[in-house]
């Protein structure tokens, strides 16, 4: 059953920590990104990265750190420079679709959310 | 860099009324403008998508319209269900491509019985 899963779902991080989200797809797309969602800010994009080994800043890159070694894998740290880092956070995927050609869907995983204590 | 704006931020309609969101967009070579739904505790999922090409798409009870000019997209349910209530988002590219993908704020949709 192909799709992208995030752990851990929950996380709660003491002030100063730095904590890692992981997550991986097996669609075998180019594309992963992730959002941070907000109430009543929508999706607000983090990182993403088109290929293995490449990836680019968002809107919001501050206090955060990626890496792409693999192109099933995008894990996402959470550091502690990351002001104010509670909030729900969103990886995704997309890439080319046999039959549709497609490359602007975002397949979504069920998120992870973060809690600052 | 672009800027969506997404109203209303709630909306509540009776089961079997029309329900529309509204979507304006701020970047003129933006191309591609999809529309996803997150239901309650789910991930969000594309419920429907256009490009520049076209003015308008429909998919069963749902459509969406384009216009340009004006530079804003809208979202029309007909014969709203209960199993619409959810957060839509709109969102807007450059290049047709997920990765300069802006984001609405979302429209909480409630149908009620």
């Amino acid at each position: 059953d192909g799709g992208i899963t995030q752990s851990p779902k929950y996380l709660f991080r003491k002030e100063g920590q730095n904590v890692t989200l992981s997550c991986e797809q097996n669609l075998n797309h180019d594309a992963m990104y992730w959002y941070r969602q907000d109430p009543g800010q929508g999706l607000r994009l983090i990182y993403y990265s088109q290929i293995v080994n490449d990836f680019q800043k968002g809107d919001i890159a501050e206090g955060y750190s990626v890496s792409r070694e693999k192109k099933e894998s995008f894990p996402l740290t959470v550091t502690s420079a990351q002001k104010n880092p509670t909030a729900f956070y969103l990886c995704a995927s997309s890439g080319w679709r046999l039959g549709t050609g497609n490359t602007g869907e975002l397949f979504f995983g069920e998120g992870s959310r973060l809690t600052v204590l | 860099g672009e800027n969506v704006e997404q109203h209303p931020s709630t909306l509540s309609v009776q089961e079997g009324d029309s329900a529309v969101i509204k979507c304006t967009y701020s970047d003129s070579a933006s191309n591609y403008f999809p529309w996803y739904k997150q239901e309650l505790g789910k991930r969000p999922q594309l419920i429907i998508d256009i490009r520049s090409n076209v003015g308008e798409k429909k998919d069963q009870r749902i459509a969406v319209t384009l216009n340009k000019t004006a530079k804003h997209f809208s979202l029309h349910i007909t014969e709203t269900q209960p199993e619409d209530s959810a957060v839509y988002f709109c969102a807007a590219s450059i290049g047709g491509t997920a990765s300069k993908l802006t984001f609405g704020t979302g429209t909480r949709l409630q149908v009620t019985l």
